[in-house]
């Protein structure tokens, strides 16, 4: 199965800086990877899929890029709400498989 | 509005069984493709199974670690999807959800609450 690298593990950062999340395939998922956000006692959030389409509800602080095995998730201007855990998922290969996720905490 | 609510999660002994439901509301419940994921403490999230809408197959599959453990089924007159789980080990211990896959399969943009299961002796 396809492991995703998420990176880094932790993101140290102060309300309206700029997040930059990375995400690495093992091998192409072309552009089938989509980016979620947990917050804790939460379910989980589909903000970005295809690698760069945004779902319906999210903010345009948010964008994805990236295809093949190298993906970003950049949160433009951090909001006090944006601080949770980011997860990569791809869905290019079976089985779906998940990164460890990155924590984005206040500095 | 779009509703998934779990439920069934419970502390259960190794090599025990328990049945979770997920019901839904909001959709047209019948056409939608449903998996389950959990999320264990202290790890990521992992796909579980899913299953289709009868009027697709109604093909089923599920991740390799509770294959042949776990059943997904679905009562469309009843808009409510379920996890059987049997043999449990303590590595299934988790907060389920349930979710509608969308806008794609394999994307899942509606998630339950979750319900959580703790296999423990």
């Amino acid at each position: 199965e396809i492991v995703l690298t998420q990176s880094p593990a932790t993101l140290s950062l102060s309300p309206g800086e700029r997040a930059t999340l990375s995400c690495r395939a093992s091998q192409s998922v072309s552009a089938y990877l989509a980016w979620y956000q947990q917050k804790p006692g939460q379910a989980p959030r589909l903000l970005i899929y295809d690698a760069s389409n945004r779902a319906t509800g999210i903010p345009a602080r948010f964008s994805g890029s990236g295809s093949g095995t190298d993906f970003t998730l950049t949160i433009s201007s951090l909001e006090p709400e944006d601080f949770a855990v980011y997860y990569c998922q791809q869905c290019s290969d079976w089985p779906p498989t998940f990164g460890q996720g990155t924590k984005v905490e206040i500095k | 509005e779009v509703q998934l609510v779990e439920s069934g999660g419970d502390l259960v002994n190794p090599g025990g069984s328990l049945r979770l439901s997920c019901a839904g509301s909001g959709f047209p419940f019948s056409t939608a493709w449903m998996s389950w994921l959990r999320l264990a403490p202290g790890k990521g999230l992992e796909w579980v199974g899913r299953i289709q809408s009868k009027n697709d197959g109604g093909t089923i599959d599920y991740a390799a670690p509770v294959n042949g453990r776990f059943t997904i089924s679905r009562d469309d007159s009843r808009n409510t999807l379920y996890l059987q789980m049997n043999n449990l080990k303590s590595e299934d211990t988790a907060v389920y959800y349930c979710c509608w896959e969308l806008p794609k399969p394999y994307y899942f943009y509606y998630w339950g609450q979750g319900t959580l299961v703790t296999v423990s002796s």
